[in-house]
């Protein structure tokens, strides 16, 4: 079966420091993977995803910045942190394909001070 | 993405069904409706998901109309730990996103 892992759990980062979150999915290969983000009392909102190794597509323009160094690992990144990136950031996995179901990490949850 | 309208809250006595409601109407062709549930500080959790027919798994059944502008999503037998915000999700085509809106939150009491 396929398992979604991320980490760290909970981050506390004080503004303009970096950032990298990972995400791992095991038990699958060449899967599409996801980075969402949910702020405090809003819906998740999608930031990036990718469709294979070096391959990222971006939703939002922002802060944030997304890799994928091997198949099944999603890396996302920032060199200053703002107060604004604060909330909980989610990874997702889904098969290859578009409107594949996606399958949801346990997220991370940063606070940037 | 098709827009869906859900209430934003229900409750349910603990054993009984929960049946939760959700509006598509503009929902085309190729959409598929996926409801996913998110306890609290967790990820959410794909349920179950439906284009025309009925559909039921392990966790739920998927109501869809004959129009297909509304879905129910139906847990038959709600427990404390059904406690959640639900989503209702139209999504297909060419399209890699998830648009979630705010969900109903279902709140099962004992």
């Amino acid at each position: 079966s396929q398992t979604i892992h991320q980490w760290p759990a909970t981050l506390v980062q004080p503004v303009g420091s970096p950032l990298s979150l990972e995400c791992t999915v095991e038990g699958t290969s060449n899967p599409n993977l996801y980075w969402y983000r949910q702020a405090a009392g809003r819906g998740l909102q999608l930031l990036f995803y990718s469709v294979g190794i070096g391959q990222i597509s971006s939703e939002v323009p922002q802060n944030l910045s997304a890799s994928r160094p091997q198949d099944r690992q999603f890396i996302l990144s920032s060199k200053k942190l703002l107060l604004s990136d604060s909330g909980f950031y989610l990874c997702a996995w889904s098969k290859a394909g578009v409107a594949e179901t996606q399958y949801f990490g346990p997220g991370t949850r940063l606070l940037v001070l | 993405d098709a827009k869906t309208t859900q209430p934003t809250s229900m409750d349910c006595a603990e054993g009984r069904a929960a049946n939760l409601p959700c509006n598509h109407s503009t929902i085309s062709g190729n959409e598929y409706v996926y409801w996913y549930r998110q306890i609290h500080s967790q990820g959410p959790q794909y349920i179950i998901h439906g284009l025309k027919n009925n559909e039921t798994n392990e966790m739920a059944s998927l109501i869809i109309t004959e129009d297909r502008k509304s879905s129910t999503l139906i847990l038959p037998h709600a427990t404390l730990r059904d406690t959640a915000v639900y989503y209702c999700i139209v999504t297909g085509g060419s399209n890699y996103k998830l648009t979630f809106g705010k969900g109903t939150l279902l709140t099962v009491n004992p």
